[in-house]
């Protein structure tokens, strides 16, 4: 069955600090690929998507391009902040009417 | 306006009752999920409904009973609670299919077994 694979965290980094959050996926067919993110105490929003192979999601300052050749949906961000603490979930959806997750990624930023 | 609300926010009951977290959405969206997220922020699908049809249930013990009374609603019903049931869970909904659009999550309710 389909199935997502995040980088491992916990992630900590010092503000304005490249981000990079390694996501690949398994799917039999062409799935939609989504960044959601959990602040504390609340419930998933979404980040950014991309639909197709090579479409590229962008949102706040966070990027992912769709690379079907790796498949794969890394997410990425030039500078963070300490705002940009919280969970991140890679996730795809094919058709079926429901997102398969990975396990997330907390992410910290120190001042 | 809270586009998808669950209450309550926080459940803590004794092994073996049963208790019913419920969930609205104000979107007027065709599909609504149910999704369980363990002690490690897991995050696996129980269940999703199309205009109060099931149309997913993932493998979730038959003691876990969605109800739709109406697209804009989709209860949990859980009997005899067990400890493993501890868990965050969320409400979701989404236009007819997730795959060309976003989901919108409620904003979880923790549910403690003792």
């Amino acid at each position: 069955g389909d199935s997502v694979t995040q980088m491992e965290g916990p992630v900590t980094l010092s503000e304005e600090a490249f981000l990079t959050i390694n996501c690949t996926y398994t799917a039999t067919g062409y799935p939609s690929l989504f960044w959601y993110v959990q602040y504390p105490g609340e419930g998933l929003q979404l980040l950014l998507k991309a639909t197709k192979a090579d479409d590229k999601g962008s949102n706040k300052g966070f990027e992912a391009t769709y690379r079907k050749e790796t498949t794969s949906f890394h997410l990425e961000k030039g500078s963070v902040q300490v705002s940009d603490s919280a969970v991140y979930f890679c996730a795809l959806s094919e058709g079926a009417q429901k997102l398969v997750f990975g396990q997330g990624t907390r992410l910290t930023i120190n001042p | 306006d809270t586009a998808v609300s669950q209450t309550p926010k926080y459940l803590v009951t004794q092994m073996g009752n049963d208790k019913s977290i419920k969930c609205e959405q104000n979107l007027g969206h065709d599909t609504m999920y149910w999704y369980k997220q363990d002690s490690k922020k897991f995050l696996k699908i129980m269940f999703s409904y199309n205009n109060k049809e099931l149309i997913i249930n993932e493998t979730v013990p038959n003691r876990f009973s969605p109800k739709s009374p109406d697209k804009a609603h989709l209860n949990l019903h859980i009997n005899s609670l067990e400890l493993g049931d501890s868990a965050v869970y969320f409400c979701a909904s989404s236009p007819y299919r997730v795959s060309n659009t976003e989901a919108f999550f409620g904003q979880g309710t923790r549910l403690t077994v003792v």
